[in-house]
């Protein structure tokens, strides 16, 4: 299994300005992956943090909004820029292997709040 | 394009009943299927994953079925208790793919 330390655990930022959201897990992972959930609604895949290479982002986000890096094989960033109230939600990274016995893993999410 | 789905949308019992939550996906082809749970607020904790060879999984008083041919799994809590209070989330990984897909997931609410 592998553990995931997420922070911060939350936050209340003005609107305007950017936050960056750190993921470190304990073990190299090949795949990191940030999600997004709205309050009330599931969780919502953003982008794919690949070791190496740009992010792979889903339909509906885009690196300027959501830049991501992935330094290397146990860590990763998210950033929201710009923020304004609709990005009020819980982030959550989380990782997984290419293979079909292997679960999935999560961090404690960070509450953002966008006043 | 998968989809899955979950009944209900919520769910009230009291202490002690046995219950069944329902997820289903559109697209058989999927290589695992995991049931997280989520406090409010919170990150999900893994519960049980099901590899798409295997029909069930269990983990004390929950056990988790699978029935890929017809896209079905169910979640099975026994003798349930009000720490079980949670939202449950099924969430399936479709082959030959990274991502997974989630429900919108059960509110369950055990009344002491």
């Amino acid at each position: 299994s592998a553990v995931i330390s997420q922070k911060p655990s939350r936050d209340i930022c003005q609107r305007g300005t950017s936050l960056t959201i750190q993921c470190q897990v304990d073990s190299q992972v090949t795949m990191m992956f940030w999600y997004r959930q709205q309050p009330g609604q599931s969780l919502t895949l953003i982008a794919t943090a690949n070791q190496g290479s740009e992010a792979t982002y889903e339909s509906g986000f885009v690196i300027d909004k959501f830049p991501i890096s992935r330094p290397n094989l146990t860590f990763s960033t998210l950033t929201v820029s710009n923020m304004s109230p609709e990005d009020s939600s819980i982030y959550l990274c989380s990782v997984n292997e290419d293979r079909a016995d292997t679960e999935a893993f999560f961090g404690q999410g960070t509450r953002l709040t966008v006043v | 394009k998968q989809e899955v789905t979950q009944i209900p949308a919520a769910l009230s019992v009291p202490e002690g009943e046995n219950l069944v939550l329902n997820c289903s996906f559109t697209d058989s082809a999927i290589y695992n299927l995991q049931w997280f749970r989520q406090d409010p607020g919170k990150g999900l904790t893994s519960l049980l994953l099901i590899q798409s060879s295997q029909r069930e999984q269990t983990s004390g008083r929950l056990n988790a079925s699978l029935d890929k041919s017809s896209g079905r799994s169910t979640l099975y809590i026994a003798a349930s208790q009000p720490g079980d209070s949670a939202t449950y989330l099924c969430a399936v990984r479709p082959d030959r793919d990274d991502k997974i897909i989630f429900g919108k997931g059960t509110r369950l609410h055990i009344l002491p």
